[in-house]
C-alpha cells in the first residue's frame, strides 16, 4: 500500500515568510510524528499526535512552529516568520500505535 | 537533543565483509530501533529490539542490546554495495516520552564493490 507522503518535497522561501508542510500518513495509522533533521545529524523530535490530539509538542523550538491534525489523518506543520536557521529536512512518520514508525521522504526547506 | 552516540561516525568496507556499528544511549529505554537512510530517501525501519531482549536477527542483520552498558550494536553480514547508507539507532523510552524516538547521529557506511 501507499506509504507516508509529504509535500512539497522541496521548499525555498524568503526569510520572514510563512510555510506550511503537509504530511499524509499511512491510512489507518493512529499516531503521526514530526521530526527535523539537520545535515549530518539524526532526526530530532518536534511533536506527535494520536488521532487529532497533539500529545507532545515539547520538541517544537519556539512559538513560530505549530502543527495540527484536525481530522486525525493529514497533518500540517506551519512555520511562521521563517528564519535561516529553520532550514532543514522536515520528516513526518506514522505508526499504527507507538513503536515502529514509518517515515515519509521528507520536505527539504531552504530559507534564504 | 540527541540521546545516543554512534560509533564509528563513518565506516568503509569491501563487499562481502561484515560491518559493525555501535550505539550508546543515556537513559532507560523501552526498546531500541535501527533505521537506514539512503542518499536522498527517507528513513527505513530495519529492526526493533526490546529492553528485555539481548539479541535479535533479521536476514543479514544481527542486533544486540546490553542495557547494563546502555549500548547496542548492529552487525550487517556479507555486505553489499546496496547497503551503502547512513544507519541510525533510535531509542524509545515510553513513559512520559510516550511516542517519541530519540535518534543518534548516525554511522555512514560505504560498501565498495
Amino acid at each position: 500500500g501507499a506509504g507516508v507522503s509529504q509535500s512539497p518535497r522541496y521548499k525555498v522561501t524568503k526569510r520572514g515568510q510563512d510555510v506550511a508542510l503537509r504530511c499524509d500518513p499511512i491510512s489507518g495509522h493512529v499516531s503521526l510524528y514530526w521530526y527535523r533533521q539537520a545535515l549530518g545529524q539524526g532526526p530530532e523530535f518536534l511533536t506527535y499526535f494520536n488521532y487529532e490530539a497533539q500529545q507532545d509538542k515539547s520538541g517544537l523550538p519556539n512559538d513560530r512552529f505549530s502543527a495540527e491534525r484536525p481530522e486525525g489523518s493529514i497533518s500540517t506543520l506551519t512555520i511562521q516568520r521563517t528564519e535561516q536557521r529553520d532550514s532543514a529536512m522536515y520528516r513526518c512518520a506514522s505508526s499504527p500505535w507507538e513503536e515502529t514508525q514509518y517515515f515519509g521522504p521528507g520536505t527539504r526547506l531552504l530559507v534564504l | 537533543s540527541q540521546q545516543g552516540e554512534e560509533d564509528p561516525q563513518a565506516l568503509s568496507i569491501q563487499e562481502g565483509e561484515n560491518a559493525t556499528m555501535n550505539c550508546s544511549y543515556k537513559t532507560s529505554i523501552n526498546n531500541l530501533q535501527w533505521y537506514r537512510q539512503n542518499s536522498g530517501r527517507g528513513l527505513v525501519h530495519l529492526i526493533l529490539i526490546r529492553s528485555n531482549e539481548r539479541e535479535k536477527h533479521s536476514g543479514r542483520l544481527r542486533v544486540t542490546l546490553d542495557t547494563s552498558k546502555k549500548s547496542s550494536s548492529l552487525l550487517i553480514t556479507a555486505s553489499r554495495a546496496a547497503d551503502t547508507a547512513s544507519y541510525f539507532c533510535a531509542t524509545y523510552a515510553g513513559g512520559t516520552s510516550y511516542g517519541k524516538l530519540t535518534f543518534g547521529q548516525g554511522t555512514i557506511l560505504t560498501v565498495h564493490p
